[in-house]
């Protein structure tokens, strides 16, 4: 059963880069049928798609962030990262890694990491 | 972009009542819409995708319905369990997707 973990720094300053693995086990990131994303959720409020990459290389980011969001694939490490630059306090938030795929949802979600900006 | 608008934002209801959620977009999804649940700490679950199938693990009292720009989730026979947030999500612009705002379903 695929499992997805996130990993990286929780508390990254403002103006800096926040940086996020998402580790794949379980099954393998190098499938045509999926895209591998990541979602966001500030304290107390909803939902917010960053963006998301096939194993290709394709990425799509959210029309709002894609300034400051790349995004990357390691098939040979079975992982996928998030680099989201200049942040500021809005972008304190829970960070999840996700596997989605046309019509049938994102299925397969990491646990979520906490990145807090503050100096 | 598709914009999802879930209501209510809270809904209370009494065990083993029914609940109904809505999701209406801004501008046709067809069938692409999914439902997920989420409880405090926890990480989205996937409950409905295509408006309307049950994921893998989703009981039965939980039913979707819907096509175009307006859609349900309807609960029946609430457990505790079931009290947590809703949200939904279209991936009408597929790889790019967008979720709604949430609906709080609590215990009344």
């Amino acid at each position: 059963q695929l499992q997805l973990q996130e990993s990286g720094p929780g508390l990254v300053r403002p103006s800096e880069t926040l940086s996020l693995t998402c580790t794949a086990s379980g099954g393998s990131i190098s499938s045509s049928n999926y895209y591998w994303g990541w979602i966001r959720q500030p304290p107390g409020k909803g939902l917010e798609w960053i963006g998301n990459i096939h194993y290709s290389g394709s990425t799509y980011y959210n029309p709002s962030l894609t300034s400051r969001v790349t995004m990357s694939v390691d098939t040979s490490k079975n992982q996928f990262s998030l680099n989201l630059t200049s942040v500021t306090a809005a972008d304190t938030s829970v960070y999840y890694c996700a596997r989605g795929r046309f019509y049938y949802g994102t299925d397969v979600w990491g646990q979520g990491t906490t990145v807090t900006v503050s100096s | 972009e598709i914009v999802l608008t879930q209501s209510p934002a809270t809904l209370s209801v009494s065990p083993g009542e029914g609940a109904t959620l809505s999701c209406r977009a801004s501008q046709s999804v067809v069938s692409n819409l999914a439902w997920y649940q989420q409880k405090p700490g926890q990480a989205p679950r996937l409950l409905i995708y295509g408006a309307s199938t049950r994921a893998t693990g989703t009981p039965a009292r939980f039913t979707g319905s819907g096509y175009g720009t307006d859609f349900t989730l309807t609960i029946s026979s609430l457990q505790s369990d079931d009290f947590a947030l809703y949200y939904c999500q279209h991936d009408n612009n597929w790889p790019r997707y967008t979720f709604g705002q949430g609906t709080k379903l609590e215990i009344k």
